[in-house]
């Protein structure tokens, strides 16, 4: 299978502040995703991002194919923000997601 | 257009017992997915269905673990004589085109 690895596992943040996550996979993939599992345990789609840059709202991800990684960016981040941010990637299409271990996020006001 | 939907959210059930998991994809939607979240990991995948059909059971175990998606109704999750072990939180995603997946809330399964 894939490997992806999530960094950095845990992230604390002022109310306000500006957030980089980063996901490496360990080969080629044809789909990407990025998601927000709230702290009530559901899973909210942030983005399907296979290649390229996409935004909504204070979120943007930009996956760069080539060099096996993507990056979720939160801007002037809020309480509601907090909860572990998944990335999943698929390498042959139609079948199974490989999912990341996480980052922990948790924004202070 | 409703999201996916999962039921019971939440199952009670003691050791051997059996348990049942209901998934319905969104409208439209003919690819279903099962995962399993342990405390504090990521999802693991178990199985991948199309309506009548398992496409891909690698990340399911071998025994007591089972999966349909019938032509009409939900999908269906059945573990048999469950054990401790088996306590999770199950989610089920659908997709319209095998790429994007969709979530359900889960279920989340306590084994006494």
């Amino acid at each position: 299978g894939i490997q992806v690895e999530q960094s950095p596992p845990d992230l604390i943040l002022q109310e306000g502040a500006n957030s980089t996550l980063r996901c490496n996979f360990s080969d080629s993939v044809n789909n990407l995703q990025w998601f927000h599992q709230n702290p009530w345990g559901q899973l909210i789609n942030l983005f399907y991002i296979p290649s390229g840059t996409k935004q909504n709202g204070r979120l943007s991800a930009t996956t760069v194919a080539t060099e096996r990684y993507s990056l979720l960016y939160i801007s002037s981040s809020q309480t509601t923000d907090s909860g572990v941010y998944f990335c999943a990637v698929d390498k042959d299409t139609g079948n199974q997601f490989y999912f990341g271990t996480g980052t922990s996020l948790t924004v202070i006001p | 257009n409703a999201g996916v939907m999962q039921n019971p959210r939440h199952l009670v059930r003691r050791r051997g017992q059996e348990a049942r998991l209901r998934c319905s994809p969104m409208k439209g939607h003919s690819h279903v997915y099962w995962y399993r979240q342990l405390p504090e990991e990521g999802l693991k995948f178990m199985v991948y269905l199309q309506k009548e059909n398992i496409i891909d059971e690698s990340g399911m175990p071998k025994e007591r673990f089972s999966a349909e998606f019938p032509k009409e109704g939900p999908s269906i999750l059945r573990i048999q004589q469950v054990v401790r072990g088996d306590s999770a939180a199950y989610f089920c995603a659908s997709s319209p085109t095998s790429r994007e997946q969709f979530f359900g809330p889960g279920t989340r399964l306590t084994v006494l």
